[in-house]
């Protein structure tokens, strides 16, 4: 079966810490994985997506690596900010599905503190 | 390009009676995906439509629940003898080809 796991559920840091989110993934026949944002209570915002041939995606403060070897992915936020505090996701779109379904993780709650 | 829209944001219906949304995609997205998300959980997959064309169903995707997307446009989701665990957030998102996807607001749907 292919999982998309996160660790941990939870994170606290004070504001201006440098910090890594994390997600494995069982199988490592991926077409690409996305990291998203979720506001309580809202819909999700893109942040990064990497396809299978790419190691790392940049996208100001953040940047998202790729292991598919290890079946690893981390997202590394730079210089965190209370705006920062949300849910992040992380999906994955494995090759044997040509529909392109995305397989999520349960995501990490951030709360950076002021 | 004004993103993906859902309509409505919320919705709160008696158990029994049945309930439809929708998601109007990025116009130029030819893929449409409905997810389901409960509180503290991922969205989970749930139906995939390429252009007109359902391709795709989950086993989540019982038979009281039915989506459409005539002409390739916008898509419906209804939901047919609501029950109180079909409580969710019900996220729509559309892509070009199996390029990022972008999702909408989401329709928070309650059961009494």
């Amino acid at each position: 079966k292919q999982e998309v796991t996160q660790i941990p559920a939870a994170l606290s840091v004070p504001e201006g810490e440098n910090l890594v989110l994390n997600c494995s993934f069982t199988d490592s026949a991926i077409y690409n994985l996305q990291w998203f944002r979720q506001d309580p209570g809202k819909g999700l915002t893109s942040l990064l997506l990497i396809q299978s041939s790419q190691r790392e995606q940049t996208s100001g403060r953040l940047n998202a690596s790729l292991d598919k070897s290890s079946g690893r992915s981390t997202l590394y936020i730079a210089a965190s900010q209370p705006g920062d505090s949300a849910t992040y996701l992380c999906a994955v779109s494995f090759l044997d599905n040509q529909g392109g379904k995305l397989i999520f993780g349960q995501g990490t709650e951030l709360s950076v503190k002021p | 390009d004004t993103g993906v829209s859902q309509d409505p944001r919320h919705k709160i219906t008696k158990r029994g009676q049945n309930v439809t949304f929708r998601c109007d995609p990025i116009s130029e997205h030819n893929r449409l995906y409905w997810y389901r998300q409960t509180l503290g959980q991922g969205p989970e997959f749930l139906t995939y439509f390429q252009n007109e064309a359902q391709l795709e169903k989950s086993r989540l995707l019982s038979d009281r629940f039915s989506a459409e997307r005539p002409k390739g446009s916008f898509s419906t989701l209804e939901i047919q003898r609501t029950e109180q665990g079909d409580s969710a957030m019900y996220l729509c998102a559309s892509s070009s080809r199996r390029y990022e996807q972008f999702f909408g607001p989401g329709t928070r749907l309650t059961v009494l």
